[in-house]
């Protein structure tokens, strides 16, 4: 069963706090992706990974930062968070093409 | 390059009645097709994939046959459930670049 984990499921923060979302997967896949989910459910991906200390920019521009330092965890930080960050994260991993998501985090800035 | 085109939901239907949720493709090289379907606050599950021309994928009742000649990859269900409700993305894939559609929110009522 695939298995990739996000944390935290929900988080609340005030303006200007530096916030890092977690991202693991466990089944061992090179390429991992972020995505932003907007409330009209479009998918913007926002970063992605094709293995270790390989990251590179998405399609949509993000103010966000992750590292890739182990296969399994591809964490995301947001140095300096405000109201228009607020959004559903989630993250993914893939094998031939296939996509695998975590259940994804619901941020909210005030 | 690559795009893809959903049609706009919501798509509203009573219980069993069939299903037609319309996506068109444009791709360079030899995309691999998919459907994800999201359901209320989880991520994306891959639903069914096909990776060649007229290859039929299938799950849950649901159906999707892969098009070249029209570059349609449409999902269809014999009888919707109210437990079909959801979101529903179709992906694209060529040469390494995965191109998410819109999504099409479907809701079923008994």
């Amino acid at each position: 069963e695939a298995d990739i984990y996000q944390t935290p499921r929900y988080l609340v923060i005030g303006t200007g706090k530096k916030i890092t979302l977690e991202c693991s997967q466990t089944m061992g896949h090179d390429k991992m992706y972020w995505y932003q989910q907007d409330p009209g459910m479009e998918l913007h991906l926002i970063h992605y990974s094709y293995g270790v200390n390989s990251t590179e920019k998405g399609d949509l521009s993000s103010e966000s930062t992750v590292s890739r330092i182990r296969t399994e965890h591809f964490p995301l930080t947001l140095e300096s968070a405000r109201p228009s960050h607020t959004s559903q994260y989630l993250c993914a991993s893939s094998v031939y093409n296939e996509q695998f998501f975590g259940p994804g985090t619901r941020l909210t800035v005030l | 390059g690559n795009s893809v085109t959903q049609m706009e939901g919501p798509v509203t239907l009573s219980e069993e009645a069939f299903l037609t949720i319309n996506c068109t493709y444009t791709a360079t090289g030899y995309p691999s097709l998919f459907w994800y379907v999201q359901y209320p606050g989880e991520g994306l599950q891959l639903l069914l994939k096909a990776t060649k021309a007229d290859d039929k994928g299938s799950n849950k009742g649901f159906e999707a046959t892969y098009r070249k000649e029209t570059t349609s990859f449409h999902l269809e269900k014999g009888s919707v459930q109210v437990s079909d409700s959801a979101v529903y993305f179709c992906m694209n894939t060529g040469f390494q670049k995965l191109v998410f559609g819109t999504g099409t929110r479907l809701l079923v009522s008994p």
